[in-house]
């Protein structure tokens, strides 16, 4: 079946530029988990949806960055006013039970 | 706090041969571990899991890990690599359920032929 989608794959923004990055989970999937995996680091947890309710934010770096799941499925992860210490992978995440699957990443580059 | 630990940050071997990659973690309450592998401009893909029961756990590839709670380590061996084992490989530890993972740093594997 299909598994986790995300897009755009990759995206270039100019300093102080809002982004938006969206993800597509698993089908049926209730829990949603945004990651930022900075160059030769293990990703960091951002932020985490239980159906469409987010149920932790801690790990979101500033309030510049806001994550949504209005329905309880897509859900979009927004920066606004980029920053170059923003370049990272951007990893969301799905799962049912106790098993992460993971998308292919957005790669944001702040020019 | 969980932390995760992979004490190398890269390991080169010859193809054929035996490979061990290091991960211990830190934290004060029961875990889920799991190694995830990483190719380039890819995701996270899941080799293996620990979440309880038998200590010693088969994952996919030929990969295997062995959870040890007396010294907080879940190390991932494989007995013969190849070229396409190449990768980046991730330790990483929950607290279950629907809980956020902690990762490591990351081991990146490098298959010399």
């Amino acid at each position: 079946g299909a598994g986790v989608s995300q897009s755009p794959r990759y995206k270039v923004a100019k300093r102080g530029q809002d982004v938006a990055l969206r993800c597509d989970p698993i089908s049926g999937h209730v829990s949603l988990f945004w990651y930022q995996q900075a160059l030769g680091q293990g990703p960091e947890f951002l932020t985490y949806f239980q159906n469409e309710a987010q149920l932790d934010k801690s790990g979101l770096p500033s309030d510049r960055f806001f994550a949504e799941r209005p329905e309880g499925s897509v859900s979009t992860l927004k920066i606004q006013r980029t920053q170059q210490e923003d370049s990272a992978v951007y990893l969301c995440a799905s799962s049912l039970m106790d098993t992460q699957y993971f998308g292919p990443g957005t790669r944001l580059t702040v020019l | 706090a969980q932390s995760v630990t992979q004490l190398d940050s890269q390991v080169p071997v010859f193809e054929e041969a035996p490979v061990e990659l290091r991960c211990n973690y830190s934290s004060s309450v029961s875990v889920y571990l799991f190694w995830y592998v990483q190719y380039p401009n890819q995701g996270l893909q899941l080799l293996l899991k620990y979440l309880s029961g038998s200590t010693l756990v088969k994952g996919i590839n030929g990969f295997e890990a062995e959870f040890n709670k007396s010294q907080t380590s879940f190390h991932l061996r494989k007995p013969s690599v190849h070229i396409s084992d190449t990768a980046e490989y991730f330790c990483a530890v929950s607290e279950g359920g629907a809980q956020k993972l902690v990762f490591g740093q990351g081991t990146r594997l490098t298959i010399n032929p």
